[in-house]
């Protein structure tokens, strides 16, 4: 099966620019994820989206980060300004099942951003 | 979230068995043990969970203690490529079942 899609690669931008990522799941994959990881720690959630409804955005800095998941499949991740803090890997994920804890994660290659 | 506790990094021999280390002491009746990598410049990669019983794909062998306090991740023959960072992660048993990332164990395999 396909993998997890996520487009643009690469990114730079200057600080209090805009920018968006793209992300196409694994079809018929319910639950869709954004993580940031910065350089040399963990990913991080910022949002979980289970079909179209947001399920998890605690740690989503809403002031300058917004998602969306039309439809339930596709969804992009959009940062606006952007700050130099936020250069990072933006990496989608997707799992099949809700509400299960036995359905893995599958993640994409990411977008690397940096913003100068 | 349960905790995880990984060594920050290991190295191991090349056609060896490596044997990675997890504690998670904190862990509740129904929550999963998962383990991922990351190889440089990609996503994580999913390699297996489980929840009571030993598992094992044709990646890996999941060892998991009686009590599970703690687990073994078995990587049966290290090649170069497994080269990565390794994740030991609980998985929440709240609302949206995520995956909460630790620092893991960077694991480098040597010829």
């Amino acid at each position: 099966e396909a993998g997890v899609a996520q487009s643009p690669r690469y990114k730079i931008i200057e600080k209090r620019q805009s920018v968006a990522f793209w992300c196409n799941p694994i079809s018929g994959h319910a639950t869709l994820y954004w993580y940031q990881q910065i350089l040399g720690q963990g990913p991080k959630l910022l949002i979980q989206f289970q079909n179209n409804g947001v399920v998890d955005d605690s740690q989503l800095p809403k002031d300058r980060f917004s998602a969306e998941r039309l439809k339930g499949v596709d969804s992009t991740l959009k940062i606006q300004p952007a700050k130099l803090e936020d250069s990072a890997v933006y990496l989608c994920a997707s799992s099949w099942d809700v509400g299960s804890y036995n359905s893995p994660l599958h993640f994409g290659n990411g977008t690397r951003l940096t913003v100068t | 979230d349960a905790k995880t506790t990984q060594p920050p990094s290991m190295d191991c021999a090349e056609g060896r068995a490596a044997n990675l280390p997890c504690n998670h002491s904190t862990i509740s009746g129904n929550e999963y043990v998962y383990w991922y990598r990351q190889i440089h410049s990609q996503g994580p990669q999913y390699i297996i969970h489980g929840l009571k019983n030993n598992e094992t794909n044709e990646m890996a062998s999941l060892i998991i203690t009686e009590d599970r306090k703690s687990s073994t991740l078995i990587l049966p023959h290290a090649t170069l490529r497994d080269t990565a960072v390794y994740y030991c992660i609980v998985r929440v048993g709240a609302a949206g079942n995520k995956l909460t990332f630790g620092g893991g164990t960077r694991v480098l395999v040597k010829p």
